[in-house]
C-alpha cells in the first residue's frame, strides 16, 4: 500500500464548476506538498502546507493533520487548469530532504 | 531569468551506454534533486545533495550516478547497470530542507 493516496485518479469537469482532489497519507508527516505537472512534463509548486488552509487565486489547499487528509480545491474551473496534481509529503522522522509522492490525479476540464 | 534547465530534452541510449543527463540552476539553491518518473508511478527519489561536494542515495540509487562540483550543477549519470532505463527524468532544486522545490523542464530518456 502506499504511503500517499490520492483520489480521484482521474477527474473530467465541465468549465466552471468546483473541483476537489484528495490526498490521503498513512504515516506522520511534517509537510505536504500540492505539485502541478503540465502535459509536456514540467512540474510546478502549488502549495506547501502543515497545518490550516493556503489560498492562491482560485486554488485552495487545506490540510487536517489528525485526520492524515488534504484537499486541492479549484473554484470556476477552467480548460487551462487540465492538469495532473500531485501530493507530496516529507515522513516525520525521515531526511526532510525527502518527498514521497502519491501517484497523481488527471484533471480534464472542458470548455 | 532564474530557472532551473535540463539537458537534453530527449536522449537515446544504446545497450552498455552510459549516458549523462545535465541539471543546471542559477537561484542559488544549497539543494538538488534527481526523479524518475514511469508512467502510472509517482516520482522516486534517485540522488539528492544538500550542500556542494555532498551527496546522499535515494530510493533508487542504483545503476545512476551523480556529481555534484559547483553549487549550480548536478549531472546524473545512467551506468549500464541500470536494466530498465527508459523514464522521465527530472531534476529540481531547494533552498534547504522542508522547503518549496523548484522542477526543470525534464529529460525524457528511451533505449535504442
Amino acid at each position: 500500500k502506499n504511503e500517499v493516496e490520492q483520489s480521484p485518479q482521474n477527474l473530467t469537469a465541465q468549465e466552471g464548476e468546483f473541483i476537489t482532489i484528495n490526498c490521503s497519507y498513512s504515516v506522520g508527516i511534517s509537510a505536504l506538498h500540492w505539485l502541478q505537472q503540465h502535459p509536456g512534463g514540467g512540474i510546478v509548486s502549488l502549495f506547501m502546507l502543515s497545518s490550516g488552509k493556503k489560498k492562491h487565486g482560485r486554488l485552495i489547499a487545506t490540510i487536517n493533520i489528525q485526520e492524515k487528509h488534504s484537499s486541492l480545491h479549484i473554484t470556476a474551473s477552467h480548460p487551462r487548469d487540465s492538469a495532473v496534481y500531485i501530493c507530496a509529503v516529507h515522513l516525520s522522522g525521515g531526511s526532510n530532504y525527502k518527498l514521497t509522492f502519491g501517484k497523481g490525479t488527471l484533471l480534464t476540464v472542458n470548455p | 531569468d532564474g530557472g532551473i534547465t535540463q539537458s537534453p530534452k530527449y536522449l537515446f541510449r544504446k545497450e552498455g551506454q552510459n549516458v549523462t543527463l545535465s541539471c543546471e540552476q542559477n537561484l542559488n539553491h544549497d539543494a538538488m534533486y534527481w526523479y524518475r518518473q514511469d508512467p502510472g508511478q509517482g516520482l522516486r527519489l534517485i540522488y539528492y545533495s544538500q550542500i556542494v561536494n555532498d551527496f546522499q542515495k535515494g530510493d533508487i540509487a542504483e545503476g545512476y550516478s551523480v556529481s555534484r562540483e559547483k553549487k549550480e550543477s548536478f549531472p546524473l549519470t545512467v551506468t549500464s547497470a541500470q536494466k530498465n532505463p527508459t523514464a522521465f527524468y527530472l531534476c529540481a532544486s531547494s533552498w534547504g530542507s522542508q522547503e518549496t522545490q523548484y522542477f526543470g523542464p525534464g529529460t525524457r530518456l528511451l533505449v535504442l
